[in-house]
């Protein structure tokens, strides 16, 4: 099974800020990454799938990079409705696995 | 649009059956899409259970394979999840999704059912 270790595992910042979100990857997973958004009470949101590339209606602010072992998702500058927990995904090898997420709090 | 529910009983008793739907509007179980299940225990994160595939094909999670079973009837346009034998350690949000968009990511979710097991 593979790993996804996030970090950190709290990011305190301010609107407007740069968030940088790490995804670690026990193994490679190739491009096979996505990562999601999730507020209290809701549903995870897909905002960024195959490591780079936004879903529908995701705010251009949001973007995603790496490959193999190492991703990265940024938020360029972080609105009041962006703080929340992301979690990242792989879909390399069977059984896909989550990350243990990334909490964007309000500093 | 796209739209998922799940439907179940809330409460389960130890040692009993979990038994999930997920009904499917917007979209058909014929189409080429894995329909997933993940849970979140309360507090804690993201688990992906298994999912079935339109042809039939499933993937169980090697840690619930002996208890679980995910099917689909395509003409209600909904598919299920059964998992025997819980404990306390299965007590989650429960929740499924749709695998659609590129390498068949989680691109529409339903809005999660808590379910408790306790006696």
């Amino acid at each position: 099974e593979i790993v996804l270790t996030q970090s950190p595992a709290t990011l305190s910042l301010s609107p407007g800020e740069r968030a940088t979100l790490s995804c670690r990857a026990s193994q490679s997973v190739r491009s096979y990454l996505a990562w999601y958004q999730q507020k209290p009470g809701q549903a995870p949101r897909l905002l960024i799938y195959d490591a780079s590339k936004r879903a529908t209606g995701i705010p251009a602010r949001f973007s995603g990079s790496g490959s193999e072992t190492d991703f990265t998702l940024t938020i360029s500058s972080l609105e009041p409705e962006d703080f929340a927990v992301y979690h990242c995904q792989h879909r390399s090898h069977w059984p896909w696995t989550f990350g243990q997420g990334t909490k964007v709090e309000i500093k | 649009q796209v739209h998922l529910q799940e439907s179940g009983p809330g409460l389960v008793k130890p040692s009993g059956t979990l038994s999930l739907t997920c009904a499917v509007s917007g979209d058909s179980l014929t189409s080429t899409n894995w329909w997933s299940w993940v849970r979140q225990p309360p507090g804690k994160g993201l688990e992906y259970i298994g999912e079935i595939y339109h042809i039939g094909s499933t993937h169980y999670n090697p840690s619930l394979i002996s208890r679980l079973t995910i099917s689909m009837d395509k003409s209600r346009n909904h598919f299920s999840l059964e998992l025997t034998s819980v404990t306390a350690a299965d007590t989650a949000v429960y929740f499924c999704a749709r695998g659609g968009t590129g390498s068949y990511f989680l691109d529409f979710w339903g809005q999660g059912t808590l379910v408790t097991v306790s006696s």
